[in-house]
């Protein structure tokens, strides 16, 4: 089966500094990776995905994340965060043979704090 | 509307009561999930349709629940004699039917049995 573990479940983080929010799953099989956020009292809005291709994958609002496969991790980055980027974030695995469909496994969530 | 769209966004209930949700995907996406989302958690896989039948059912809990789509768009999600537990958010997603193709959410269902 397959499991989605996020590290931090909370990161305080001051605007303007870089910030890492990491991810590591487990799986038997190939894999596709997302990463979702949440602002306070809105739906999951999609931040990136991972298919296929290069390692590193850009999304918007300035994120980025890395595919790794030997150390099964997808660490979403920021190189400078916003006051607005203050949300809950989560990352995402779907099995890519799963009968043509995604179904996604989630992470617990991390709550991405930042304070002027 | 441009998303996916969930009534009633709140709705309170007694438990052993009967409770519907429902959700309007957007127009032309084929796939649709339900998923739960309990405080401090992430969400959990529910149910998927592609078209009128439901092709994976796997995270229902338990035979209280069950969701329809009759007419391959809107579905609704019925839990029967509810339980306190059961209070959680109740989110419904679609997407293009291919895998890897973006799952869009709407706001999603907020559920307190009391």
């Amino acid at each position: 089966a397959q499991s989605v573990t996020q590290l931090d479940s909370q990161v305080p983080v001051f605007e303007e500094a870089p910030v890492e929010l990491r991810c590591n799953y487990s799986s038997s099989v190939s894999v596709y990776l997302f990463w979702y956020v949440q602002y306070p009292n809105q739906g999951l809005q999609l931040l990136l995905k991972y298919l296929s291709g290069s390692t590193l994958v850009k999304g918007i609002n300035g994120f980025e994340a890395e595919f790794n496969k030997s150390q099964t991790s997808f660490h979403l980055r920021k190189p400078s965060v916003h006051i607005s980027d203050t949300a809950e974030y989560f990352c995402a695995v779907s099995d890519r043979s799963a009968g043509g469909y995604n179904k996604l496994i989630f992470g617990a969530g991390t709550r991405l704090a930042v304070h002027p | 509307g441009a998303g996916v769209s969930q009534t009633p966004s709140n709705k309170v209930t007694e438990k052993g009561k009967y409770v519907e949700l429902r959700c309007d995907p957007i127009s032309g996406h084929t796939a649709l999930y339900w998923y739960r989302q309990s405080l401090g958690q992430g969400p959990e896989f529910l149910i998927y349709f592609q078209g009128t039948g439901a092709a994976d059912d796997s995270g229902l809990p338990n035979d209280r629940f069950f969701a329809v789509r009759p007419e391959g768009s809107v579905s609704t999600l019925k839990i029967q004699r509810t339980e306190r537990g059961d209070s959680a958010v109740y989110l419904c997603a679609s997407s293009r039917g291919s895998p890897g193709n973006t799952i869009y959410f709407g706001e999603g269902s907020w559920l307190t049995v009391v």
